[in-house]
This record gives structure tokens, sequence and C-alpha cells, in this order.
């Protein structure tokens, strides 16, 4: 049981390159969302999205796009890297909203 | 906006002795409070807290939720090695659609 899985665990961009950050569960579940984690910052909501085809602004959306084409994925995109976006992204997913989430095991960007 | 303090920012302790980390929180339409535990890598989940003074346990773990006065505690009796970890606590507002983490309590247990 895989549960929420995140591709890639590490990357480094340079100022300007854009990436796609690759969230998969496998529960059955509606709700995904992206959150950003930064040292004495704890976890901000970037976006997430209540069901396929759907997605919303969470706290910190700015920089960010996201896709939920597929119920099971739910992508995250930085179409310009800033230094500023250097920060471990955490992934989730959650059979009910305020429910348990389940949390992928983080990617690490650097943008130098 | 909805806000979430956690205190201790830190607690190093001795293994064997009993810890009580504190939540306290400002949520304009609160559902629930979940505690989070964080090793490494992602977080992973403790407990779900939805009404007032209904204790949750797990172990030597449990956690309670006092709605009145908007806090949760988290204790862990008789603490080991392994419990090293930051606690994260989140309360959901399902207003905004949104759990708000804390930026958590790192306990660190000596051997």
């Amino acid at each position: 049981n895989a549960g929420v899985t995140q591709t890639p665990k590490f990357r480094v961009l340079k100022t300007g390159q854009s990436m796609t950050l690759l969230c998969a569960q496998d529960m059955n579940h509606e709700y995904m969302y992206w959150y950003r984690q930064d040292p004495g910052m704890g976890l901000r909501l970037i976006h997430y999205s209540v069901g396929e085809g759907t997605t919303a602004k969470g706290e910190v959306p700015d920089g960010y796009n996201v896709s939920r084409l597929k119920k099971q994925n739910f992508l995250l995109g930085l179409e310009s890297a800033a230094p500023s976006q250097t920060s471990v992204y955490f992934c989730a997913s959650s059979y009910l909203q305020g429910a348990e989430a389940f949390f992928g095991q983080g990617t690490r960007l650097t943008v130098v | 906006e909805d806000k979430v303090v956690q205190s201790p920012l830190s607690l190093v302790v001795h293994e064997g002795d009993t810890v009580t980390l504190n939540c306290s929180y400002e949520v304009t339409n609160f559902r629930s409070l979940l505690w989070y535990k964080q090793e490494k890598k992602a977080p992973t989940f403790l407990f779900m807290l939805t009404s007032s003074g209904i204790e949750k346990k797990s172990g030597r773990l449990s956690s309670i939720l006092d709605k009145k006065e908007l806090f949760s505690i988290l204790n862990i009796t008789a603490t080991q090695t392994g419990d090293s970890a930051v606690y994260l606590c989140a309360p959901f507002d399902f207003g905004n659609e949104k759990l708000t983490f804390g930026t958590g309590t790192r306990l660190t247990i000596i051997p």
C-alpha cells in the first residue's frame, strides 16, 4: 500500500526554470493538498483540490499552479522558479476535509 | 485570520519523563483539531479531536480538547527516545476549508 507518493524527492533549479512536482495517491481520496514547509513557518497551504477537475487557492498560492486531471494525481507547477520558493514541499490527501490527512515523503527543492 | 500557537517551542527531557505539549488556537469556524508527529520526513497522524472534554488515547499518548478555552494538550507518558520529534497541531476551519498548522514543539528525549 503506497499511500501518497511524491516525485521527485530532491531537485535543484536555477532561477527562472520551470518544473512540475507530481503527487499520486492510491486511497481514492477526494481531497488533495500541496503544502510548503519552511523553518519557523510551519506548514502553509499552497493549493488544494476537493475533487477531480477542481482546484482552489490556499494561503500562499502566488508563483504556483496546480492541476487535478485525474482523481489520484495532483500536480504542482512552478513556471518561473525564484529563490524564495526554496522549501520542502509536501503533498497530502484526505477522505474528508478536516479529517486525517496522509502526507507524502516530501520534495526538497532548492532554487539557486 | 486563523491563528495557532504551540508551546513550548522546544523541550528536552529524560527518558521516562512525562511531557505536556500545548496548542492554543483562534479559528472562526472550528470543526476539528489534528495532532501530527513529524520526525525527519512526512508528518504522521496522531489524533483528531472534535468534541470538548473527551480524551483520545493511544498507548502512552493522549490528547484532549477544550473548545471553550480554545486549546488542546498532548500528553506523552514514560517517554522514549523514539518520541523525539516535532509535534504539530492543526485546527480545521470549515469556513475557509483550511487546516492551519502551528510551528510545532520540538521534543528531544535524552536516554
